[in-house]
């Protein structure tokens, strides 16, 4: 089956620090690859997406890459700011006319950014 | 435009009692999903619907139903609550039909405490 592992959190950064959250992946078929960040007391919106092996997406100043090779869409900002305090989940989605758009959501990880 | 609109926001209950979570969409998605999201364990899908008409059961469907009223509208019943379905529950919606991965839109969520 189709799973998403991401790094355990929670994360602890300072403003202007560099961030990397790792997630990896495995999945039967061809898999779009999701990133949602989730703030507090709200729910998940997108925060990029990439659909084919090599895209990057970006948003935000956040970026990762589809990496068929290693199975992986780290997720990477150069300068995070107290605003990107938040918990962002990795996630895929397979294409299959049958499966109704499901996605395989990771479990999360707890960005904490100091001032 | 709205997007993913769900009531109530918060919700107490006691043991036995029965509710529904309502949750409709104004971007004429095909698909759409219940999540329970509970600490450490990222997103649980509950049940989803790929079309007007037709419900499957996701991971955790015990406990729940679910109805499909129209396109817009994908509600979640508890018959009989329980105190191990506290929970913030969301709901979301994609145009999952067809190829390509499909993001999901995420509605605010219901916080729910079974007492």
């Amino acid at each position: 089956g189709n799973s998403v592992t991401q790094m355990e959190g929670p994360v602890t950064l300072s403003e202007e620090a560099f961030l990397t959250i790792n997630c990896t992946y495995t999945a039967t078929g061809y898999p779009s690859l999701f990133w949602y960040v989730q703030y507090p007391g709200e729910g998940l919106q997108l925060l990029l997406k990439a659909t084919k092996a090599d895209d990057k997406g970006s948003n935000k100043g956040f970026e990762a890459t589809y990496r068929k090779e290693t199975t992986s869409f780290h997720l990477e900002k150069g300068s995070v700011q107290v605003s990107d305090s938040a918990v962002y989940f990795c996630a895929l989605s397979v294409s299959l006319y049958t499966n109704a758009g499901k996605s395989t959501f990771g479990d999360g990880t707890t960005l904490t950014v100091k001032p | 435009n709205a997007g993913v609109t769900q009531t109530p926001k918060f919700q107490v209950l006691k043991t036995g009692q029965s509710m529904t979570l309502q949750c409709a969409q104004d971007m004429n998605h095909n698909s759409m999903y219940w999540y329970r999201q509970d600490p450490g364990m990222g997103l649980r899908l509950i049940y989803y619907s790929a079309s007007e008409g037709t419900t499957d059961k996701g991971e955790v469907p015990n406990g729940y139903n679910v109805s499909r009223l129209n396109k817009r509208e994908f509600s979640l019943r508890l018959e009989s609550a329980a105190p191990s379905q506290t929970s913030v529950y969301f709901c979301a919606s994609s145009d999952g039909t067809g190829t390509g991965g499909y993001e999901q839109y995420f509605g605010p969520g219901t916080r729910l405490t079974v007492t």
